[in-house]
């Protein structure tokens, strides 16, 4: 199949430290990897992606790393900020079926 | 943002009336998608069109048909409304076959009572 798992479903840090969110995908056909930020009331919009030919991707505080063999990948935010906090979805495409599926969604909360 | 526009924006409607919600683009991107977004349950597809009048089921289709008669407009109907379908809907477009960003409209909550 492909469907997409999505851990935590609910994180809360303090504001500086770390935050990691994981994923894991079945279709290891799969070849690109976006991951969607929706803040309260508004569209999920993409914050970073990944292709199966690469490993990491950073920009700024924001970094994901990509597993191919363990089928899973990983959203990391650094020094997080209170407008972090949001709705975070994985997502994978590619192999059988273009048509991107999403995960369940981590609740980000991120205190002052 | 992408020009892709839903409406309406937010609806109430009764048990057991039909509901259309509208997703209407500018990008002239090919691929179109319904998805309805519930707690707990994340992003869930109902249908996508891949082309002017070419359609396709997703995973909770049931009680839902589309259309697309024209590259810019995908309309997503509720054939007969019940209230497990209260929800908020998204369409979203992309322009190619998979590797690319989807980007979505504003949303559409649905109430049924």
């Amino acid at each position: 199949g492909e469907n997409v798992e999505q851990h935590p479903s609910t994180l809360s840090v303090q504001e500086g430290d770390s935050a990691v969110i994981k994923c894991t995908y079945s279709d290891s056909a799969s070849n690109y990897f976006p991951w969607y930020k929706q803040e309260l009331g508004k569209r999920p919009q993409l914050i970073i992606d990944i292709r199966s030919n690469v490993g990491e991707k950073k920009d700024q505080r924001i970094a994901v790393t990509l597993n191919k063999t363990a089928k899973h990948f990983s959203l990391h935010i650094t020094e997080t900020q209170p407008e972090d906090s949001a709705v975070y979805f994985c997502a994978r495409v590619g192999g059988g079926s273009y048509i991107p599926t999403f995960g369940r969604g981590t609740s980000l909360i991120v205190h002052p | 943002d992408a020009g892709i526009t839903q409406s309406p924006r937010h609806k109430v409607t009764e048990t057991g009336t039909p509901v259309t919600l509208r997703c209407h683009q500018t990008e002239n991107h090919r691929y179109m998608y319904w998805y309805r977004q519930d707690p707990g349950h994340g992003l869930r597809l109902i249908h996508y069109s891949y082309g002017v009048k070419d359609t396709d089921k997703g995973e909770v289709s049931d009680g839902y048909s589309v259309s697309r008669s024209k590259t810019e407009d995908f309309l997503l109907t509720l054939e007969s409304a019940t209230s497990s379908q209260t929800s908020v809907y998204f369409c979203a477009i992309s322009e190619t076959q998979g590797s690319t960003e989807a980007f979505f409209g504003q949303g559409t909550r649905l109430t049924v009572v």
